[in-house]
């Protein structure tokens, strides 16, 4: 089984739509991150929590929000989906434990906005 | 400024042949990490390696090889005798230690190896 699952993997949605994305792991790590990737523009941070308590803005958080309901899930919520949100969305996670801070990437979801 | 720049937009070379890819980097910090993942065509991030600012030895994977320069602020990855299953873009990416554990990556390089 994977280590980061990410639900859906394809969604298409209309604008105005309310949607969500989530993530679950089974690394037992701390630390999670929700990315956006666009063509030509690599992977911008949207959110990322260092624990459940602890939820931060990363580079593009506007249209989107977070929560945290555990320590292995993290979930994106787009309130009201626009056309510029269509990207692929990737959830990454991380361990402060071991001191690495290498961040493991899920499979991506692939959100479309009509 | 934090910024990684990868020039290399798109490579396109013929199997067995050597490749070199790109990564510049820009940060303040004194302790950082550098990293190169691959996106295969089926999407997935895949890491690669991961390496420390104080650590400037070159490092070799099988084909794969790593030259970090930090007087240059370079990180290229090169690929040796390239194979079809190569393919892929590769992204390079810097975590400054203590910006609160933001990966910045470059736009990445699509490697396209022809049989």
């Amino acid at each position: 089984d994977a280590d980061v699952t990410q639900t859906p993997r394809n969604r298409i949605t209309k604008t105005g739509k309310r949607i969500m994305l989530e993530c679950s792991q089974t690394k037992g790590h701390d630390r999670m991150y929700w990315y956006r990737q666009d063509p030509g523009l690599g992977l911008r941070l949207i959110y990322y929590s260092f624990d459940v308590k602890d939820i931060n803005k990363g580079e593009i958080s506007d249209g989107y929000s977070v929560s945290r309901q555990a320590q292995a899930k993290f979930s994106l919520s787009l309130e009201s989906a626009i056309p510029n949100q269509t990207a692929l969305y990737f959830c990454a996670t991380s361990d402060t434990g071991t001191g690495e801070d290498t961040q493991y990437f899920g499979p991506g979801t692939r959100l479309t906005v009509l | 400024a934090q910024k990684v720049t990868q020039a290399q937009t798109e490579i396109s070379v013929v199997e067995k042949e050597d490749v070199t890819l790109d990564c510049v980097y820009e940060t303040r910090d004194t302790t950082y990490y550098l990293f190169w993942y691959k996106q295969p065509p089926s999407g997935e991030l895949v890491f690669l390696i991961r390496r420390n600012s104080f650590d400037e030895q070159n490092e070799i994977s099988g084909r794969y090889s790593w030259n970090f320069q930090k007087s240059t602020s370079s990180f290229n990855f090169t690929i040796t005798a390239s194979q079809v299953v190569d393919s892929a873009v590769y992204f390079c990416a810097l975590y400054p230690y203590n910006q609160g554990g933001k990966l910045i990556f470059g736009q990445g390089t699509e490697l396209s190896v022809k049989p």
